[in-house]
């Protein structure tokens, strides 16, 4: 167990559709990223959140934003879904600018 | 520069053997090279991690060797067992600016007979 904990763990969008995605960091860790893994593929990084500030961000349209609130926790959403962004979406938690990221459980997601 | 290759894309190996997969990279500021293990439905776990600094990290039957001048790393699974049996991801990063993202290779997926 990482103490990165994900929810919702599975969803079905439809197109052009919202969502929501929310992650609890571990314990002390002031830094969170969200990264992107479809099906048979290593995990892509979105954009990693440090301080409630978006302090980096992957290849990844606008319709992908994000939060961090001052407990560390955070939130990914998507704009727009399309069907494309069907995939296993992965929060990372870390402390400051040290390499150790765990990884949560992920959520699945699936756009129909 | 980015990227990060990682071979082969699929492993069998016998139980109680050595499994060996292989990652090289271009990026020359890369400063961490974890290596991830993920079981279907989990999210990756760190498994092991190494820095430049080093050439070999070892922990319990799992190795890390490092080549810096080759730009290339490998993790070695000794006395490998049926548990083992996962998707193996290595990965780099660099800590530029504010951020420590991850540069993932495409997986190696580890089947240990019994």
């Amino acid at each position: 167990e990482t103490g990165v904990t994900q929810s919702p763990t599975h969803l079905i969008k439809t197109r052009g559709q919202q969502v929501t995605l929310r992650c609890s960091s571990q314990s002390g860790h002031n830094t969170v990223s969200w990264y992107q893994q479809a099906l048979g593929q290593g995990p892509q990084f979105i954009f990693q959140y440090y301080r409630e500030e978006e302090k980096g961000r992957g290849n990844f349209p606008p319709r992908f934003s994000g939060l961090q609130f001052p407990n560390y926790s955070s939130e990914l959403n998507v704009n727009a879904l399309e069907l494309d962004d069907s995939a296993l979406y992965l929060c990372a938690s870390s402390l400051g600018g040290l390499n150790t990221i765990y990884f949560g459980e992920g959520s699945w997601l699936t756009v129909v | 520069q980015q990227q990060v290759k990682q071979s082969p894309q699929s492993l069998i190996v016998q139980k109680g053997g050595i499994s060996i997969i292989n990652c090289a990279y271009e990026n020359t500021a890369f400063d961490y090279f974890p290596w991830y293990q993920q079981f279907p439905g989990k999210g990756p776990a760190l498994l092991i991690a190494i820095r430049p600094d080093v050439s070999e990290k070892k922990e319990g039957r799992f190795t890390i060797s490092f080549n810096k001048s080759a730009k290339q790393f490998s993790l070695h699974i000794m006395d490998s067992q049926p548990g083992d049996s996962a998707t193996y991801f290595c990965a780099a990063s660099t800590y530029g600016g504010a951020t420590n993202k991850l540069i993932f290779g495409t997986g190696t997926l580890l089947a240990v007979q019994p």
